[in-house]
């Protein structure tokens, strides 16, 4: 099974901070995979499907880049709306699996 | 309005078993593939199980594979999971998910609905 690491698990951070989030996985998935944005008690969003391309209706400011193994979600200008857990997901190969979360809180 | 209603969830013994459906509307269901993803309290998200548009390609989490069956009824409009011998470990809520690409192999999740709490517990 494929593994995701991300990093950090938490990040604390301004409105208006450049925040990136790191998502590896164990062997290569080529471009696929996708960048979620959970809120509490809510279901969560896709933001970023195949590394990079934006999710209709989702802001600019979220980026995605990477291949591979090496990934990151970058949200250039943090909003208060922001304020969120992030998951990665890789759909390479079953089992789809989720990275932990990066929680990105007030600083 | 494109929705996703799970339903089927509650408080079941070890071992017992229960069948969680999902409700589709606002597009064309049979066009998509579509997955169950849960999440324990306070954990992060599990992939369980996904399925083919035409269930010609179904995938299972190691954690379930044997226990639990996905399907869907293109008919109806519905997903289903049927949960067999049931573990505290199973604990979580369980979401339904949409998959992007119409007709594709399986790809992210774009739609998702507000989920179905399973609780294992003696």
């Amino acid at each position: 099974d494929i593994q995701m690491t991300q990093s950090p698990s938490t990040l604390s951070a301004s409105v208006g901070d450049r925040v990136t989030i790191t998502c590896r996985a164990s062997q290569s998935i080529s471009s696929w995979l996708a960048w979620y944005q959970q809120k509490p008690g809510k279901a969560p969003k896709l933001l970023i499907y195949k590394a990079s391309s934006l999710e209709s209706g989702v802001p600019s400011r979220f980026s995605g880049s990477g291949s591979g193994t090496e990934f990151t979600l970058t949200i250039s200008s943090l909003q208060p709306d922001d304020f969120a857990t992030y998951y990665c997901q890789q759909y390479n190969s079953y089992p789809f699996t989720f990275g932990p979360g990066t929680k990105v809180d007030i600083k | 309005e494109v929705q996703l209603v799970e339903s089927g969830g509650g408080l079941v013994q070890p071992g017992r078993s229960l069948r969680l459906s999902c409700a589709a509307s606002g597009f064309t269901f049979d066009d998509y593939a579509m997955h169950w993803v849960r999440q324990a309290p306070g954990k992060g998200l599990e992939w369980v199980s996904g399925i083919s548009w035409n269930s010609g390609s179904i995938g299972y989490a190691d954690s379930v594979k044997g226990r639990f069956t996905i399907s869907r009824d293109n008919a109806k409009n519905s997903l289903y999971l049927q949960m067999n011998s049931l573990r505290a470990e199973d604990t979580a809520l369980y979401y339904c998910a949409k998959d992007v690409r119409v007709r594709g192999v399986m790809y992210a999740f774009d739609i998702w609905g507000q989920g179905t709490m399973v609780t294992v517990s003696s």
